[in-house]
């Protein structure tokens, strides 16, 4: 299985918008609607913050929110804010039954 | 609030096994709206999902570590195992045990390096 496609790197000042893709397939994140999203920052593990394409876990901001189309995925990060700058991965259930990620997007607050 | 807690060899030779456990404290690895998963990243790299292994014993494993991957789960001792055979040193990494659930991760352990090196 190949890993899904996301961008290097995705930058913003702070208060603005950015969104992140996530590209993959018809048979894992066009397939399904279980495409999730981690927030990972330095030296610490990863954190869910979407789930089911665009459901937030209890206690995960509203600033994040998440969405797809077609074979591509996206989370969206509103009023950007010095903690948000960290590494995010999507993750989707595939055909197979197994589970791929994204090669990761660093997110820079500049 | 459940917790996942990894232990394992944090060094192992080229060409022997690596073997992970992980603790699930407070809560139940039989309880069937779960799966419990293994996930690596190498260092200064991304995540790439190893495989899991559900209340019943049922597995699923990457493709690319298919062959030398084995996951279980010791109900008696409320934990669940990994074991990566011939190893080398790309498999060299940080491995995090997780909770799979509705195919989200949604609770980590807070991950264990092992370095393969002789």
């Amino acid at each position: 299985q190949s890993a899904l496609t996301q961008p290097a790197s995705v930058s913003g000042s702070p208060g603005q918008s950015i969104t992140i893709s996530c590209s993959g397939t018809s048979s894992d994140v066009g397939g399904y609607n279980f495409v999730s999203w981690y927030q990972q920052h330095p030296g610490k593990a990863p954190k869910l913050i979407i789930y089911d394409v665009s459901l937030r876990p209890s206690g995960v901001s509203n600033r994040f929110s998440g969405s797809k189309s077609g074979n591509t995925a996206s989370l969206t990060i509103s009023g950007l804010q010095a903690e948000d700058e960290a590494d995010y991965y999507c993750s989707s259930y595939t055909r197979t039954s197994t589970r791929v990620f994204g090669g990761g997007t660093k997110v820079t607050v500049l | 609030q459940l917790q996942l807690q990894e232990s394992g060899s944090g060094l192992v030779k080229p060409s022997q096994t690596l073997s992970l456990t992980c603790a699930v404290v407070g809560g139940s690895v039989s309880n069937d709206a779960y799966s419990w998963t293994w996930i690596r990243q190498p260092p200064g790299k991304g995540l790439q999902w190893i495989g899991y292994v559900d209340h019943s014993g049922s597995t699923h494993y990457n493709p690319s570590l298919e062959s030398r991957v084995t996951t279980s789960v010791d109900r008696s001792k409320n934990q669940f195992s990994l074991n990566l055979f011939s190893v080398t040193a790309a498999d060299t990494a940080v491995y995090y045990c997780a909770r799979d659930w509705r195919s989200a991760f949604d609770i980590w352990g807070q991950g264990t390096m092992v370095t393969v090196s002789s």
